[in-house]
């Protein structure tokens, strides 16, 4: 049981350049949520997904474009990297109790 | 929607004290509040949490009270120690759907020193 995965761990795009970020979750829940982590931030929401084939936006999803295709699996792409997305993102899954559990981070650098 | 405030920003004690921090919300429906620690580098993971219809929770060394007329919760660690070093968010929700979500408080850095 790995919980929640990630990748890559880490980075570096040029700006302009296009990415993808994909989280796995073998723990069958339905509720899956990607945040961007910066300095003095906190945690914020860039978008999620309530179950398979359904998204929705988060408080920062400009630039950013999700997909659930597959219950386990959730994709965040950035089509055109800019600076401003330099970031640590993080992916989570919610289970029936509404806990939140977190994926390993990815590290992102848009030089 | 909802905002969360969390202070202090950075908190320092000594092995064996205990530490407090803070988090005040805005939106009186909300009615799920748990707590994560980040160690650095590491991933945010969930410690502990309360709802709406519980004044406190205790787990160990480490409780969270929740005072619903004042809109603020606050997480209390016991006789710390230095792997309590870490990163501590609170967060706030009204969860009532799979369309509820967290948010977060900007966090507070624990400096536990031996």
């Amino acid at each position: 049981n790995a919980g929640v995965t990630q990748t890559p761990k880490f980075r570096v795009l040029k700006t302009g350049q296009s990415m993808t970020l994909l989280c796995a979750q073998d723990m069958n829940h339905e509720y899956m949520y990607w945040y961007r982590q910066d300095p003095g931030m906190g945690l914020r929401l860039i978008h999620y997904s309530v179950g398979e084939g359904t998204t929705a936006k988060g408080e920062v999803p400009d630039g950013y474009n999700v997909s659930r295709l597959k219950k386990q699996n959730f994709l965040l792409g950035l089509e055109s990297a800019a600076p401003s997305q330099t970031s640590v993102y993080f992916c989570a899954s919610r289970n029936h109790l509404d806990e939140q559990y977190f994926g390993p981070g990815t590290r992102l650098t848009v030089t | 929607g909802e905002n969360v405030e969390q202070h202090p920003s950075t908190l320092s004690v000594q092995e064996g004290d205990s530490a407090v921090i803070k988090c005040t919300y805005s939106d009186s429906a909300s009615n799920y509040f748990p707590w994560y620690k980040q160690e650095l580098g590491k991933r945010p993971q969930l410690i502990i949490d309360i709802r709406s219809n519980v004044g406190e929770k205790k787990d160990q060394r480490i409780a969270v009270t929740l005072n619903k007329t004042a809109k603020h919760f606050s997480l209390h660690i016991t006789e710390t120690q230095p792997e309590d070093s870490a990163v501590y968010f609170c967060a706030a929700s009204l969860m009532t759907s799979g369309y509820s979500t967290l948010t977060f408080g900007k966090g507070t850095m624990l400096l536990v020193s031996p």
